[in-house]
């Protein structure tokens, strides 16, 4: 069956502006989570959605980031006034059970 | 708090040698264990994991995993490597006292080349 699928999958901004990176997952997987991948960092969670749960926010670097997921389903993760630091690929993954499946990324490069 | 260390930045093996990466784990309570790869360009694909039952865990392509609870290591193998076989290799771990499924943490990551 089809995967998680992220756009776009590349993107390329300038310092400030704001951009919005979008993920569908499996379909009947009740959980979705963001993670950011950069050098040096490793693989941080970012945000993390159940079902109809209020999400787990914890891992968001600063307030320039949200996300949302509506139906249950699609997510988009919003980052504000893009810096530099921001610059990453942004993985998305999603669950039924134990097991997380991730989608293929979106590389973002803040100039 | 949960941790993940993978000692080896780097692992350099010779195709057709049998291949180790090596894993260990920090967790209050008994832990879910997972290894996931990720070639170049692409997300990360699920390779195996360890939730209960028995040490050995064997997953996609070949791989294992041996669990042992006294060490607290889930150390990856393969008997045979293959060229294509490298790639990044990630372990994480969830601490199976936390309810639902709560997000993974992740080790940094060990880079597998394996040399023809």
């Amino acid at each position: 069956g089809a995967g998680v699928s992220q756009s776009p999958s590349n993107k390329v901004t300038e310092k400030g502006k704001d951009v919005e990176l979008r993920c569908d997952p499996i379909s009947g997987h009740t959980a979705l989570y963001w993670y950011r991948q950069s050098l040096g960092q490793g693989l941080e969670f970012l945000i993390y959605f159940q079902g109809n749960s209020a999400p787990d926010k914890s891992g968001l670097p600063s307030d320039r980031f949200s996300a949302e997921r509506t139906g249950g389903s699609v997510s988009t993760l919003t980052i504000q006034r893009t810096q530099q630091e921001d610059s990453a690929v942004y993985l998305c993954a999603s669950s039924r059970g134990e097991t997380q499946y991730f989608g293929p990324g979106t590389r973002l490069l803040v100039l | 708090a949960q941790s993940v260390a993978q000692p080896e930045d780097q692992v350099n093996v010779a195709e057709g040698n049998p291949l180790t990466v090596k894993c260990t784990y920090s967790v209050s309570g008994n832990p879910y264990l997972f290894w996931y790869v990720q070639y170049p360009n692409r997300g990360l694909q699920f390779l195996l994991k360890y939730i209960t039952g028995d040490n050995l865990v064997k997953g996609s392509y070949g791989f294992e995993a041996e669990f042992n609870k006294s060490q607290t290591s889930f150390h990856l193998k393969k008997p045979s490597a293959l060229v294509s076989d490298s790639a990044l290799y990630f372990c994480a771990v969830r601490d199976l006292r936390n309810s639902g499924n709560t997000p993974l943490v992740f080790g940094k990551g060990t880079r597998l080349s394996v040399i023809a």
